[in-house]
């Protein structure tokens, strides 16, 4: 069993939707959940980051976290065509565990 | 404040050669990580470093990889005996010094390793 499943998609969805992304785990010592987004031939680039279970808001973006299901989800409202990309999760232990474990991505595309 | 930087972008090597790649953390970065994106996977750790020391290399390949993060300079990526299977995105990322979200990693652009 893989650390961190991530449906690879792809995703296809119509401008506006709400968008929910999701990935699974199987460590138990993660607390550390992170989202990123990359577009094609580009670096990752943060989007959230939360400590252990969970919501966290930031404009358009939901983040929320169940430490007791091993789940965390990524939630995107009113979908933008510039929201296509590639969506990362990543998760790390704590203290001086700076490892972080990524998901495989799950592609997604926003039609306008 | 410039991003974390990498060079070079593109980088084409025949089997057998050497690749050195290089990472310019963001100012004020002490810590630097490198990753390797292989077609349809994932980003995988491969070595952690600070400053004149190596941390964490338990994701680096036992033969032909190294990394470095010398006093002054950038930190780099060295592949020796280049195989096909190195073929690559090699992405290096930064965090500040310090625990929790102050250590959020910043990832460069990335090199593309090709071996022909």
């Amino acid at each position: 069993q893989k650390e961190v499943e991530q449906d690879p998609g792809p995703l296809s969805v119509p401008e506006g939707a709400i968008v929910s992304l999701n990935c699974t785990y199987s460590n138990s010592a993660f607390q550390y959940f992170m989202w990123y987004r990359q577009y094609s031939r580009k670096g990752p680039e943060l989007l959230m980051y939360t400590y252990s279970s969970g919501n966290k808001e930031d404009g358009r973006f939901t983040a929320q976290v169940d430490k007791s299901s091993k789940y965390i989800s990524l939630f995107i409202r009113d979908s933008q065509p510039s929201d296509s990309a590639t969506y990362l999760c990543a998760m790390r232990g704590g203290g001086s565990n700076y490892k972080l474990t990524f998901g495989k991505g799950t592609l997604l595309t926003v039609n306008p | 404040n410039a991003g974390v930087m990498q060079n070079p972008r593109h980088l084409v090597r025949r089997r057998g050669q050497e690749a050195r790649l290089r990472c310019s953390p963001m100012k004020g970065h002490s810590h630097v990580y490198w990753y390797r994106q292989l077609p349809e996977e994932g980003l995988k750790f491969m070595v952690y470093l600070q400053k004149e020391n190596i941390i964490d290399e338990s994701g680096m390949p036992k033969e032909r990889f190294s990394a470095e993060f010398p006093k002054e300079g950038p930190s780099i990526l060295r592949i020796q005996q280049v195989v096909r299977g190195d073929s690559a995105a090699y992405f290096c990322a930064s965090s500040p010094p310090g625990t929790g979200v102050s250590d959020t990693q910043y990832f460069g652009p990335g090199t593309r390793l090709t071996v022909l």
